[in-house]
């Protein structure tokens, strides 16, 4: 079937610091990849994605890489900020497009210090 | 303008009443979504719906019904409602030639008592 598996949370840093977070996935086809973000009290945002294989997705200093090889899509920052506290969600679609359906991984809570 | 919105944003109620979320989304996306999200934080599809009609339906009990009135619009109707119901809804739309892209609403915590 088609799951993501990220690590577990909480993850706390102090501001400045390099932030990974990892995400690995099961699917079948070519999934296309997602991070989305969940500020407190809010929804979730899209945040970052790539399509196929050895795209690179960024957005706001966050990239990630899409890894058929080792079915990963880990999600880093070189520099974090306050701001940046929030749940990280990685997630797939199981074929590109092709599918409305988006599989989440169980989130994870980063908090950023000052 | 809000893209996705819900109602209410919080609902408080006692087993076995039925209870009604609403969600509406000026984007002029064609397919809307219901997702639950646990105490953990853990998210999982629940529904969606293309032009009204639906597409998705995960394993969720006949408790739970979606109506979709038009395609601006998705509510979530839920009878007979038990503790374990007690969670955030999320509604989320996505446009039919990037389905993929989805954008969430605010949500809407529940709490059964």
């Amino acid at each position: 079937g088609n799951s993501v598996t990220q690590m577990e949370g909480p993850v706390t840093l102090s501001e400045e610091a390099f932030l990974t977070i990892n995400c690995t996935y099961t699917a079948t086809g070519y999934p296309s990849l997602f991070w989305y973000v969940q500020y407190p009290g809010e929804g979730l945002q899209l945040l970052l994605k790539a399509t196929k294989a050895d795209d690179k997705g960024s957005n706001k200093g966050f990239e990630a890489t899409y890894r058929k090889e080792t079915t990963s899509f880990h999600l880093e920052k070189g520099s974090v900020q306050v701001s940046d506290s929030a749940v990280y969600f990685c997630a797939l679609t199981p074929t590109q497009g092709g599918s409305e359906k988006l599989v989440f991984g169980k989130g994870t809570k980063l908090t950023v210090n000052p | 303008d809000t893209a996705v919105s819900q109602t209410p944003k919080y609902l408080v109620t006692q087993m076995g009443n039925d209870k009604s979320i609403k969600c509406e989304q000026n984007l002029g996306h064609d397919t809307m979504y219901w997702y639950k999200q646990d105490s953990k934080k853990f998210l999982k599809i629940m529904f969606s719906y293309n032009n009204k009609e639906l597409i998705i339906n995960e394993t969720v009990p006949n408790r739970f019904s979606p109506k979709s009135p038009d395609k601006a619009h998705l509510n979530l109707h839920i009878n007979s409602l038990e503790l374990g119901d007690s969670a955030v809804y999320f509604c989320a739309s996505s446009p039919a030639s990037k389905s993929s892209e989805q954008y969430f609403g605010p949500g809407t915590r529940l709490t059964v008592t």
